[in-house]
């Protein structure tokens, strides 16, 4: 098992620019999400989807799209990229959404110039 | 208001145990107190949770208190790969994954 697998580990954008991180996991979990993090800061959930066709929103999702088409992929659109969404993104899954530890990936590190 | 009060900075040497402190003095009872941690440049990694009695894994103990206002996460034998920000997160939600809250957490330096 390869667990979640995020990509691309680095990225640079310019401010306008769209792109799409993608994040994929092999354990047939049900329940997908990401996050961001900023310096000094905890995590901020952005979007969640409980399974493949389901998905919703966390606390910071202004500027970012989600899909779910299959249980495996789950990625996150920026359309025009911000500085403001310069900041390290994970991903993350569980078997279901309900008490289940939650699987990370090791991140995107985006900076939006 | 914060749902848990961690400090923010902790250190320890090698090899000694470690008492990582979380308070979570607004509790209810059906809420569930989970840890995880995150090593530097990695994501977050499943630690522990429990409910009401003291919970152990191959990675740590969580010790809650009697009125569990209070939790302690042990770490019987703290090594350097142990250095990393441990999250104290009191899961209000009944449960559902998309309502866990990580802030700061508290981050443990290592001293060889």
């Amino acid at each position: 098992n390869a667990g979640v697998t995020q990509t691309p580990k680095f990225q640079v954008l310019k401010t306008g620019q769209s792109m799409t991180l993608q994040c994929a996991q092999d354990m047939n979990h049900e329940y997908m999400s990401w996050y961001r993090q900023d310096p000094g800061m905890g995590l901020r959930l952005i979007h969640y989807s409980v399974g493949a066709g389901i998905t919703d929103q966390g606390e910071v999702p202004n500027g970012y799209n989600v899909s779910r088409s299959t249980t495996e992929d789950f990625p996150l659109r920026l359309l025009s990229a911000a500085p403001s969404q310069t900041s390290v993104y994970f991903c993350a899954s569980s078997y279901h959404s309900v008490n289940e530890k939650l699987f990370f990936g090791s991140g995107t590190q985006l900076s939006v110039l | 208001d914060a749902k848990t009060t961690q400090p923010n900075s902790m250190e320890s040497n090698e090899e000694e145990p470690v008492h990582l402190p979380c308070n979570h003095s607004t509790i209810s009872g059906t809420d569930y107190i989970h840890w995880y941690r995150q090593l530097p440049s990695q994501g977050p990694e499943y630690v522990i949770h429990g409910l009401t009695s003291n919970v152990n894994n191959r990675m740590a103990s969580l010790a809650i208190a009697e009125d569990r206002k209070s939790s302690t996460l042990i770490l019987h034998r703290a090594t350097l790969r142990d250095a990393a920000v441990y999250y104290c997160i009191r899961d209000d939600s009944g449960g559902s994954n998309y309502k866990l809250t990580f802030g700061k957490g508290t981050l443990l330096t290592v001293n060889p």
